[in-house]
């Protein structure tokens, strides 16, 4: 069956970089897209960027050139990496499965973050 | 970017029909989608592409809308149902969501 799951740290210091994998299993990532959403503590969601079957990515540009989105095929593992941290980075991160034209289907459980000063 | 309001919340009576609302700055088409989020979990697909039901989500739950008025239907509400429902659109990038309306029941 269709499965994502984040890893990384709970706590992240200030200005420092955040990493995160999701680890999916039951799709390949050559035929599925991955995205990355957030939702800080008691707030909405919002969509951070994607990485594309194909290879390429996307990003919202609220978050500039602090986000980098990369894969490893063979480990089936899509990485989010976001540099200088800040506070109102504090937030639950999950990746979820995209399908097209750009719904998403399946989620993982999320990893929660705390940016700490 | 494409803004998608929603009503704050709302409550409402086990077995009585509910309706949420989400409106858009522009037009979507019908590439809107809806999820369901209970506390301390991930969201789940309701709806896409306006009026799709997903696989293994109850009948109760329906879609209508295109252009810039979106509907999510729960008919009838059951318990169960007490979560927090996003909109997200998918017509113009980047994909966003709707603040979230969140579903009490009395």
């Amino acid at each position: 069956q269709v499965q994502l799951k984040e890893t990384g740290p709970d706590l992240v210091q200030l200005t420092q970089t955040l990493s995160i994998t999701c680890t999916v299993s039951g799709f390949s990532l050559t035929t599925y897209n991955v995205h990355w959403v957030r939702q800080p503590p008691g707030k909405g969601l919002e969509w951070m960027g994607a990485m594309w079957n194909g290879g390429g990515t996307d990003y919202n540009s609220a978050f500039k050139s602090r986000l980098s989105i990369s894969r490893d095929t063979s480990k089936s593992q899509v990485f989010l990496k976001m540099n200088s941290l800040q506070t109102d980075d504090t937030a639950k991160y999950f990746c979820a499965r995209g399908t097209q034209p750009e719904y998403f289907d399946y989620w993982g459980q999320g990893v929660m973050v705390t940016v700490s000063s | 970017d494409t803004v998608l309001t929603q009503s704050p919340a709302l409550a409402v009576s086990p077995g009585e029909r509910v309706t949420i609302s989400c409106r858009a700055s522009e037009s979507v088409s019908t590439l809107m989608h809806w999820y369901q989020q209970k506390p301390g979990q991930q969201p789940t697909l309701l709806i896409y592409l306006a009026s799709n039901l997903e696989s293994g989500v109850p009948a109760r739950f329906s879609g209508s809308g295109s252009g810039t008025d979106f509907t999510l239907t729960i008919d009838p509400v059951e318990a169960d149902d007490t979560a927090t429902y996003y909109c997200q659109q998918s017509w113009n990038d980047p994909p966003t969501f709707g603040g979230g309306t969140k579903l009490e029941l009395k």
